[in-house]
């Protein structure tokens, strides 16, 4: 199975910040990577699909990048609704699997 | 409007079982693959299985392999996902999502259904 870590596990920053969050896969998986927000008590969000592409309707301060094993989630100002939890994904092979999460927290 | 709506959670006892129902509309639901995702209390997003739209291919991740069962029923829009010899360690909230045809990830999620197991 393809391992995801993501770093950090939290971060605390201010409206208007820039925040990246990196994850690193545990083998290759090319472009397929996903991104998504969670905020307490509701559904994930897809932010981010094939490591750089956003989806339809999320704003444009989101980016991502990266490809192979190493990937990066772009916030270029934080607006105080992005206070959340993100997570990455591998698509690239069954079983589908997750980074652990990082909490963005205020300061 | 693309809509998920989950349903069939509640309280088991260790060792039942239960089966959570998955409702879509809005998109043509037998051209999507689907999926069930998990969140425990405290810990992070869980995939669970994955069926193709055509039900010619199906993944489980090993923790409930054996376990859980998944399902759908093009003709009336629905994804099943049949849960037996629950543990404490299924207590979370479940999710179906349907995944992109396109670039991977999972584009959209139902609300949730909260499964509790406990004597």
């Amino acid at each position: 199975d393809i391992q995801m870590t993501q770093s950090p596990s939290s971060v605390s920053a201010s409206v208007g910040d820039r925040v990246s969050i990196t994850c690193r896969a545990s083998q290759g998986i090319g472009s397929w990577l996903a991104w998504y927000q969670q905020k307490a008590g509701k559904a994930p969000k897809l932010l981010i699909y094939s490591a750089s592409s956003l989806q339809s309707g999320v704003p444009s301060r989101f980016s991502g990048s990266g490809s192979g094993t190493d990937f990066t989630l772009t916030i270029s100002s934080l607006q105080p609704e992005d206070f959340a939890t993100y997570y990455c994904q591998q698509a690239n092979s069954f079983p589908i699997t997750f980074g652990q999460g990082t909490r963005l927290e205020i300061k | 409007e693309v809509q998920l709506v989950e349903s069939g959670g509640g309280l088991v006892q260790p060792g039942g079982s239960l089966r959570l129902s998955c409702a879509a509309s809005g998109f043509t639901f037998s051209s999507y693959e689907m999926n069930w995702v998990r969140k425990a209390p405290g810990k992070g997003l869980e995939w669970l299985s994955n069926i193709g739209g055509n039900l010619r291919t199906i993944y489980y991740a090993d923790s409930v392999k054996g376990r859980f069962t998944i399902s759908r029923d093009n003709a009336k829009n629905s994804l099943f996902l049949q849960m037996n010899s629950l543990r404490a360690e299924d207590t979370a909230v479940y999710y179906c999502a349907r995944s992109r045809t396109t670039g991977g990830g999972l584009d959209y999620w139902g609300q949730g259904t909260l499964v509790t197991v406990s004597s």
